[in-house]
């Protein structure tokens, strides 16, 4: 298995453009997970979903992030309109179940000038 | 509320000497316990995990945890460490019968191994 695959690996962009960061899970993971990581804040919890099911969205910062996940392998997490704030890395993380141990991606390096 | 608690931000080790890297938690009942390890730039790896059963763990690369119910510890150990075990190390916990909780992370400890 190629593991948890995120896409793009870097981004940088500009402030107030959208940013659609995205996810492939491990073929047969229920649970999906959006975290993001910085120095000053840790890591993150931000979204996790169950059978493709939003479960809790508690941790999204504000209405400029959105998540979907239209389908048992894919998912996105986008920004619009990003701001210098959001840079981070974001990882992506699957398991077989929100109990089990979970697989992270590499993460993206999001850089917003 | 559940939460967890690496009070160490930092561990340095010589390396072939133990190693302890703390954590404990608060979680309503029975908890689900991970360690978790990163590399720089890298994603976090799965270590161990604790469910029910015996108390000492053992996990990857060589590193055990022992669970201590009366102190909510959780400590990761490694009798001898490598200079290859420096990363960042997390733990977490969950509530083990409340399918609806998510899993909190601990802050992270970075692990030195001088050689």
């Amino acid at each position: 298995d190629a593991g948890v695959i995120q896409s793009p690996r870097h981004e940088v962009t500009e402030m107030g453009q959208e940013v659609t960061l995205r996810c492939k899970p491990i073929s047969g993971h229920n649970s999906l997970f959006w975290y993001r990581q910085t120095m000053m804040r840790g890591l993150e919890l931000l979204i996790y979903f169950n059978n493709n099911v939003p479960i809790d969205d508690s941790g999204m910062p504000e209405d400029r992030f959105s998540a979907k996940m239209p389908n048992a392998s894919f998912s996105t997490l986008k920004i619009q309109p990003s701001e210098p704030r959001d840079s981070a890395v974001y990882f992506c993380a699957s398991s077989l179940a929100p109990h089990n141990e979970q697989f992270f991606g590499p993460g993206t390096r999001l850089t917003v000038l | 509320a559940q939460s967890v608690a690496q009070p160490e931000d930092q561990v340095k080790v010589a390396e072939g000497n133990p190693l302890t890297v703390k954590c404990t938690y608060s979680v309503s009942g029975n908890p689900y316990l991970f360690w978790y390890v990163q590399y720089p730039n890298r994603g976090l790896q799965f270590l161990l995990k604790y469910i029910t059963g015996d108390n000492l763990v053992k996990g990857s690369y060589g590193f055990e945890a022992e669970f201590n119910k009366s102190q909510t510890s959780f400590h990761l150990k490694k009798p001898s460490a490598l200079v290859s075990d420096s990363a960042l190390y997390f733990c977490a916990v969950r509530p083990l019968r409340d399918s609806a909780s998510k899993i909190i992370f601990g802050s992270g400890t970075r692990l030195s191994i001088r050689p």
